[in-house]
């Protein structure tokens, strides 16, 4: 089975604009989860999708958005970027919804993120 | 406010001795905790899990403890490799609800000396 394949691997951007990063899941997960990860936080959750319905979000401003199409494969977008949203953004993709039980998340390599 | 703490930011082990990295959680609902390990540029990759109901879990080379009373637990690494260098993010869910999918901790960096 191929893995999470994040796209893309790495931009750069400015204050201001805004971003869009994508994720396909493993084949047959229905359950696509995003976090950030910066220096000295570790991985903050950002929000879970399954199905193409927003389970969980996690304590980022609106700016912070996502979605997931019929094929499980989903987008995170952030407007109106700001210094501090530079970071690695991970994708992960499970069968079941994350925090059913005894589920294993399988993550991407990451979409690193430059804001300038 | 930080459900699961890995209170060591680095552990430095010398080649072919115990590796113990810990964890501790505030979160009493938390039922299901995993270890992942991650190297720079490449995503987080799954080590090991134990469910609440067990107290001990063993893969090769990796063991994970689980203290429920003490809402600790830990990974020790026996004998350490060169290639157990990476950084090592402990995660916990729980299954009735109450978390957001996993929360992690901050991760601990480990290095292995030769």
């Amino acid at each position: 089975k191929a893995g999470v394949t994040q796209t893309p691997r790495y931009l750069i951007k400015t204050r201001g604009q805004q971003v869009t990063l994508s994720c396909s899941p493993i084949s047959g997960h229905r359950s696509v989860s995003w976090y950030q990860q910066t220096p000295g936080q570790g991985l903050q959750f950002l929000f879970e999708y399954f199905s193409e319905t927003q389970r969980n979000k996690g304590n980022f401003p609106g700016r912070f958005s996502g979605r997931q199409f019929s094929n499980s494969r989903s987008e995170m977008n952030v407007s109106t970027l700001e210094l501090g949203d530079s970071a690695l953004y991970l994708c992960a993709s499970s069968e079941r919804p994350a925090g059913s039980g005894a589920n294993v998340l399988t993550f991407g390599a990451g979409s690193r993120l430059t804001v300038l | 406010d930080q459900q699961v703490k890995q209170n060591s930011p680095s552990l430095s082990v010398q080649e072919g001795r115990i590796s113990i990295l810990n964890c501790d959680y505030t979160n009493s609902m938390f039922d299901y905790f995993l270890w992942y390990k991650k190297y720079p540029a490449e995503g987080p990759t799954f080590l090991i899990s134990i469910s609440s109901i067990k107290d001990k879990n063993e893969d090769g080379r990796f063991t994970v403890f689980l203290n429920k009373s003490a809402k600790h637990l830990s990974l020790h690494i026996v004998p350490s490799q060169p290639g157990d260098s990476a950084v090592y993010f402990c995660a916990a869910s729980a299954s009735g609800g109450g978390a957001d999918g996993l929360t992690f901790g901050k991760g601990t960096h480990l290095i292995i000396q030769p």
